[in-house]
């Protein structure tokens, strides 16, 4: 049982180039969810899903696109990188039935824009 | 929108001295998470507060969830080395099933 599997782990990006991101899970979550981590900032939601073929977004989804084509894969894209997106990326998912709300977090992507 | 703030920013502590982070909510949470991240890793579930009030405990911490269910706290007695990592608090939202995170706190033990 993988859990919350990321590809790649890292990458270097010049400026204007672009990438997508893997998150898959095997855990039937139905919400998943991607955060960036900088420094002092926490962990920002930039998109999330609450179920196959949903997306929504988090609180600074400029510059990133999102698919959830199937339920177990998240996609987060990057259309035009720029250096500001230098960061570490998380993808989470979760169940949520009844009181149970645990996400479960992937390994991270480190990502660099030069 | 929604924000969760957590303090201290960072805390060195002398191993066996004990260790509080404080999370303060803008609005009224259905339920609060906590979570570790240990050096170069990833954000693991640690425990969740549902109730006005709750305080539980694991081992050496101790959990409480305000009675106005906007605050919470994490308290580690006697801390050790295996505690160093970023704590964060996180607000679960029903409605909209996003988890909004706090800033963390960074702990660091020295042996």
């Amino acid at each position: 049982n993988a859990g919350v599997t990321q590809t790649p782990k890292f990458r270097v990006l010049k400026t204007g180039q672009s990438m997508t991101l893997l998150c898959a899970q095997d855990m039937n979550h139905e919400y998943m969810y991607w955060y960036r981590q900088d420094p002092g900032m926490g962990l920002r939601l930039i998109h999330y899903s609450v179920g196959e073929g949903t997306t929504a977004k988090g609180e600074v989804p400029d510059g990133y696109n999102v698919s959830r084509l199937k339920k177990q894969n998240f996609l987060l894209g990057l259309e035009s990188a720029a250096p500001s997106q230098t960061s570490v990326y998380f993808c989470a998912s979760s169940l949520i039935q009844g009181v149970n709300t645990e996400a479960f977090f992937g390994q991270g992507t480190r990502l660099t824009v030069v | 929108g929604q924000q969760v703030m957590q303090i201290p920013q960072y805390q060195h502590v002398q191993e066996g001295e004990d260790f509080t982070t404080y999370c303060n909510s803008s609005t009224t949470l259905s339920n609060i998470q906590w979570y570790k991240q240990r050096p170069g890793g990833h954000p693991v579930f640690l425990i969740q507060l549902v109730k006005s009030g709750e305080v539980k405990k694991q081992k050496r911490l101790t959990f409480q969830f305000g009675e106005a269910k906007k605050n919470s706290s994490l308290h580690i007695t006697a801390t050790q080395t295996t505690d160093v990592g970023t704590y964060f608090c996180a607000g679960h939202d029903s409605g909209t099933y996003k988890y909004i995170f706090g800033t963390g706190t960074r702990l660091k033990v020295l042996a």
